[in-house]
């Protein structure tokens, strides 16, 4: 059993709807992360959040929203996607006192865009 | 040239083989490296960090190779519960981000 939880497991969209994704852990870990992955590809990072800053976003189109309200949740906030973002969204989380540590992941959401 | 680059296979081996895996990084800063798995649909799952005097877990060893920028997962007595995807994942100690490779697909036959 993962300790990394998302939420929804799968989520079915419009292009116009507003939706979030949401990805709790209570292993006390201090980074979080969002990937996305389509299949057959591996794994793309999107943004990491470090003390709950925001340390790196990966250039990602602006209706992506990180937003990490404390240490344990970190929420992706989704607008006016293209089909092009159907794809698997892993959060994962690290100890985060320094880089350089494993990561671990939640299940996924599988995100499809009608 | 890709940062970090895997055979993507598949490899097909016979229940009880030993089968390695490699996985070749581009940049020579690297500090930290990590083999994954993962099964179809699912998310990746830690297999083993890498260490620089290689490490062992059952039937898992992983060594690193910093000379030639490579890592290795050799998986021995293979079972069938085996089969999947193996992903490796390189990073540096002055970044969070970890860079993944295309993964290794291993098909363990009976």
């Amino acid at each position: 059993d993962t300790e990394v939880t998302q939420t929804p497991k799968h989520l079915v969209m419009g292009m116009t709807n507003k939706k979030s994704l949401k990805c709790e852990q209570h292993m006390g870990h201090r980074a979080m992360y969002w990937y996305k992955q389509k299949a057959k590809k591996p794994p793309e990072l999107m943004f990491v959040y470090s003390y709950e800053k925001l340390s790196i976003n990966e250039s990602v189109p602006s209706r992506f929203s990180p937003e990490c309200p404390n240490s344990s949740l970190l929420n992706l906030h989704l607008h006016a996607l293209q089909p092009e973002d159907s794809a698997l969204y892993l959060c994962a989380s690290s100890q985060g006192d320094r880089p350089g540590q494993p990561q671990h992941f939640g299940d996924g959401t599988r995100l499809s865009i009608l | 040239r890709k940062e970090v680059e895997q055979d993507p296979g598949p490899f097909n081996v016979p229940e009880g083989a030993t089968v390695a895996f490699n996985c070749t990084y581009s940049n020579s800063a690297s500090q930290s490296f990590f083999w994954y798995r993962q099964d179809c649909r699912k998310e990746p799952k830690l297999l083993m960090s890498v260490y620089s005097s290689g490490n062992e877990d059952g039937r898992f060893t992983a060594q690193l190779n910093r000379a030639s920028q490579y890592i290795s997962l050799l998986i021995r007595d293979s079972k069938l519960s085996d089969s999947a995807t193996y992903l490796c994942a390189v990073g540096m100690d002055s970044s969070y981000k970890l860079i993944f490779g295309s993964g290794t697909r291993l098909l363990v036959r009976p």
